[in-house]
């Protein structure tokens, strides 16, 4: 089976904290990509991060960073120092090669909601 | 440089009638996905146009079709609207199908059935 599992429905934090968001995905294929998006209320996947399979290493963009763990099969996303532009609905994706063609598995999202 | 545009924005139907989505692709890309996006949940795919022809297709039943233009943009269309077509359509484009294609999505055409 191909599947993404955000276990984390919703997460609040006061803004400079520092949040991470968890990410599971399986897979029987050995070539994929791991995505991160971000959804603002006007609807929008604002595309954050693709990794493929074979990149176990770890990236940083600013406050963003994220942990790619194949051995747990987990791509989990930290945002360091939050701030009220932040908040928003993150999603997780997999796109598998045995997919064919670019099919995007989308876990069921993560909001995060950062208080001033 | 024009971004994913989705038409409209937002659209109001009725269970039992049709509905036709619109999708312009970015400058540059030629394949063009369609996702539905249930309130709370993630978007699932529901099926990819490359050369004008259906690509691939996910779990989605046949009143859901589509076309693909040779201008690339392209058309969803959703037959005998059920309650359960309520959603967010988002469009996504890409440079060719491959899977190591990134996407780029548009913001949705919001899908409400009284």
């Amino acid at each position: 089976a191909q599947k993404v599992t955000q276990a984390q429905t919703e997460i609040s934090v006061v803004e400079k904290e520092d949040v991470t968001l968890d990410c599971v995905y399986e897979t029987r294929d050995t070539t994929y990509y791991l995505f991160w998006y971000k959804q603002p209320p006007s609807g929008e996947l604002v595309f954050l991060i693709r990794r493929n399979s074979f990149d176990e290493q770890n990236e940083i963009s600013g406050r963003y960073s994220w942990n790619f763990q194949k051995s747990t099969s987990s791509f989990n996303f930290t945002i360091t120092a939050s701030q009220v532009v932040d908040s928003a609905v993150y999603f997780c994706a997999l796109n598998p090669f045995s997919g064919g063609y670019n099919k995007l598995i989308f876990g069921a999202g993560t909001r995060l909601a950062v208080h001033p | 440089d024009a971004g994913v545009t989705q038409s409209p924005t937002h659209l109001i139907k009725t269970r039992g009638q049709q509905v036709t989505l619109r999708c312009s692709p970015k400058s540059g890309h030629d394949t063009v996905s369609w996702y539905q996006q249930a309130l709370g949940q993630g978007p699932q795919f529901i099926f990819q146009y490359y050369e004008e022809e259906e690509r691939q297709r996910g779990n989605f039943p046949d009143r859901f079709s589509g076309h693909q233009f040779p201008n690339y943009s392209s058309e969803l269309n959703v037959n005998a609207l059920l309650l359960g077509d309520s959603a967010l359509y988002l469009c996504a484009s890409s440079f060719r199908p491959g899977f190591n294609q990134p996407q780029h999505f548009g913001d949705g055409t919001r899908l409400s059935i009284l």
